[in-house]
This record gives C-alpha cells, sequence and structure tokens, in this order.
C-alpha cells in the first residue's frame, strides 16, 4: 500500500476550470511538498507546508495542509495549459530520513 | 546552472548488461538519493546516501548498487540487467534532513531493458 494516496489519479478539464488535487496519509505528515513534473523532466518544486493549518499560494496554485496535519489539498485556480503536468506530493512521515512520494495526479489542461 | 545533473537521458540496454547511471549535484548538499519512477508507483526510494561516505539502502534495492563516490557524485550500477528493470531514474539531493529544506531532482534516465 502506498504511504500517501493521490486523488484523483488524472485530470481532464477545459481551460479556465478550477481544480483540487488531494493528498492523503495514515500517519501525521512532518513536512509536505509539492512537486510538478512535465514529460522527460525532474520534478520542481512548488512549495512546501510545515504547520497544521497552513497555506501558501505560487502565482494561480494555492496549497493547504489541514490541521491534524494528515492530508493537503493543491488547488489551482483558472488553469492555464501551462498548468499541464504530474502533480506529486512529498513528505517525511516520522522525523527520521524517510521520505515518501504520492502515486502523482497528471492534470490535462485543454485550451 | 546549479541543480543535479544525470547521465545519460536515455539507454537501452539488453538483459544481463551492465550499466552506472551518473549523478552529480553542485549545491554542496550532504544527501543525494536514487529514485525510480514507475506508472501507478509514485517514486520509490532505491539507495540513498545521507553524507559523503555513507549509503543506505531504500524501499528498492535490489538488483541494484551504488557507490557515493564523494560529495558531489552519487551514482547507481546495474550489474545484470532485468526488464523489471525498465522505468525512469532520478536522482535527488537535499540539505542533510531533507524533509526540512526540499529535494532537487535531476531531469531523469529512461532505461528500456530488452
Amino acid at each position: 500500500s502506498q504511504e500517501l494516496e493521490q486523488s484523483p489519479q488524472s485530470l481532464i478539464v477545459q481551460e479556465g476550470k478550477n481544480l483540487t488535487i488531494n493528498c492523503t496519509s495514515s500517519k501525521t505528515l512532518y513536512g509536505l511538498y509539492w512537486y510538478k513534473q512535465k514529460y522527460g523532466e525532474g520534478l520542481i518544486f512548488l512549495m512546501m507546508l510545515q504547520k497544521g493549518g497552513e497555506e501558501k499560494s505560487h502565482e494561480k496554485i494555492t496549497a493547504k495542509l489541514d490541521e491534524k496535519k494528515q492530508q493537503s489539498s493543491l488547488h489551482i485556480t483558472a488553469s492555464q495549459p501551462s498548468h499541464a503536468g504530474i502533480y506529486l506530493c512529498g513528505a517525511a512521515l516520522n522525523t527520521g530520513n524517510q521520505f515518501y512520494f504520492g502515486t502523482g495526479t497528471s492534470l490535462t489542461v485543454i485550451p | 546552472n546549479a541543480g543535479v545533473t544525470q547521465t545519460p537521458k536515455f539507454q537501452v540496454l539488453k538483459t544481463g548488461q551492465s550499466m552506472t547511471l551518473q549523478c552529480a549535484q553542485d549545491m554542496n548538499h550532504n544527501s543525494m538519493y536514487w529514485y525510480r519512477q514507475d506508472p501507478g508507483m509514485g517514486l520509490r526510494l532505491i539507495y540513498y546516501s545521507a553524507s559523503e561516505g555513507t549509503t543506505d539502502k531504500g524501499e528498492v534495492p535490489n538488483g541494484y548498487n551504488v557507490s557515493r563516490l564523494n560529495k558531489r557524485e552519487f551514482s547507481l550500477r546495474l550489474e545484470s540487467a532485468a526488464p523489471s528493470q525498465t522505468s525512469v531514474y532520478f536522482c535527488a539531493s537535499s540539505h542533510t534532513g531533507g524533509h526540512s529544506y526540499g529535494y532537487t531532482f535531476g531531469s531523469g534516465t529512461r532505461l528500456t531493458v530488452v
């Protein structure tokens, strides 16, 4: 079983629509990261959340970490074709050196 | 540009052949990692090196060996490639305690074993 579950697995939206991607853990998250990956490229760091209830925004992308620190959501407002790619959450689930990644969400934005 | 550099970008191997994937970072990071990415399974840790001179097994180490040559370089070796090792491989680096600082990833090596 995956330590971090992402939903949905894939998403196809019309340009201009809003969308949300979720990342859920059964354990407390010690630092939650969101990454974006384009085909043939490495992962690009988007943002990091550490405190329960924390919310960060970068351009039209907003990420939240819930108060219990077991779920994070990534919200894109007014999606554009440039938002297309695979979104991955990543987190440390304990205070050790183990870092886990979610299963990924593939986003397609139709012009 | 500062970052993580992986070579090669693409490789096709025959079953039983060996090869080494190279990774170098120029950010003075202590920790380096090798992941493989497979459809529906996300990123899985193969090996990591918390600091120069140390290496440890990750989630899926079988069939692989690693060498932390110096602080900059961390290589991944397949001694006898198998079709199950067809995957995209990513190298990453971070400061010690990566979950506090985030990881920097290379652009990946797409490996096919036939």
